[in-house]
């Protein structure tokens, strides 16, 4: 149980080109889901909360109009990289958390961006 | 604010051995809950194991166990019997029992195990 999943795990697109990348709840129900962004050897950064049928919560220094993060239903939430540039590659994972039992936030595999 | 320390980048240990990793976190409140997740290679986040901090107990998995000192704001990951599949990093968190439930993650401690 607690299966988080990612959609697409690796993408490459165009500089100026927007992403879009899926974050599910497979066999649970999650209110909040996280994104984090994580660079090479380093931990995880949060950028936004993200709450079922609300606006998102970003971070200080994440730019809300480049990182869209839509959480239209209980199980899906989506995170958008508008007119990316390559200093947006990097690797972004999504987490859930579990709002029955142990309240812990599962992660899913992350998906990689490349742009170029 | 709340911060997560841990103060080893890197660790190795020796297959079948005993290895522990070290996490100290400041923090004002009570009550919270701490984890341990696990980053293999594929860069897929693991959870080890949690410890709510209202219980002295502490936790285990397996072979992994926590030495949960909340007076010292210490909260230690123990590996027992080390397999050639813990290799990977470890991240501790903080998390606060209500809010927004967002972690706070230290900067991580990449295990190796030795054959």
């Amino acid at each position: 149980g607690a299966v988080v999943s990612q959609h697409p795990s690796w993408v490459i697109c165009k500089s100026g080109t927007s992403v879009k990348i899926e974050c599910r709840s497979l066999d649970f129900q999650a209110t909040t889901m996280f994104w984090y962004r994580q660079f090479p050897k380093q931990s995880l950064m949060l950028m936004a909360t993200s709450n079922e049928g609300s606006k998102a919560t970003y971070e200080q220094g994440v730019e809300k109009d480049k990182f869209l993060i839509n959480h239209a239903s209980l199980t899906l939430s989506t995170l958008t990289v508008t007119s990316a540039h390559p200093e947006d590659s990097s690797f972004y994972i999504c987490s859930a958390r579990e709002i029955q039992g142990l309240e812990t936030q599962y992660f899913g595999p992350g998906t990689r961006l490349l742009v170029l | 604010a709340q911060t997560v320390t841990q103060s080893q980048p890197e660790m190795s240990v020796q297959e079948a051995e005993t290895v522990t990793l070290s996490c100290t976190y400041d923090t004002s409140e009570s009550d919270y809950y701490l984890f341990w997740y696990k980053q293999p290679p594929s860069r897929q986040m693991i959870l080890v194991i949690r410890q709510e901090a209202y219980k002295q107990q502490n936790a285990t998995e397996n072979r992994f166990s926590v030495n949960f000192q909340k007076a010292a704001k210490s909260f230690s990951l123990k590996i027992s019997d080390s397999q050639l599949g813990d290799a990977a990093m470890y991240f501790c968190a903080y998390r606060r029992p209500s809010g927004t439930y967002k972690y706070i993650f230290g900067t991580g401690t990449r295990l190796k195990v030795l054959a």
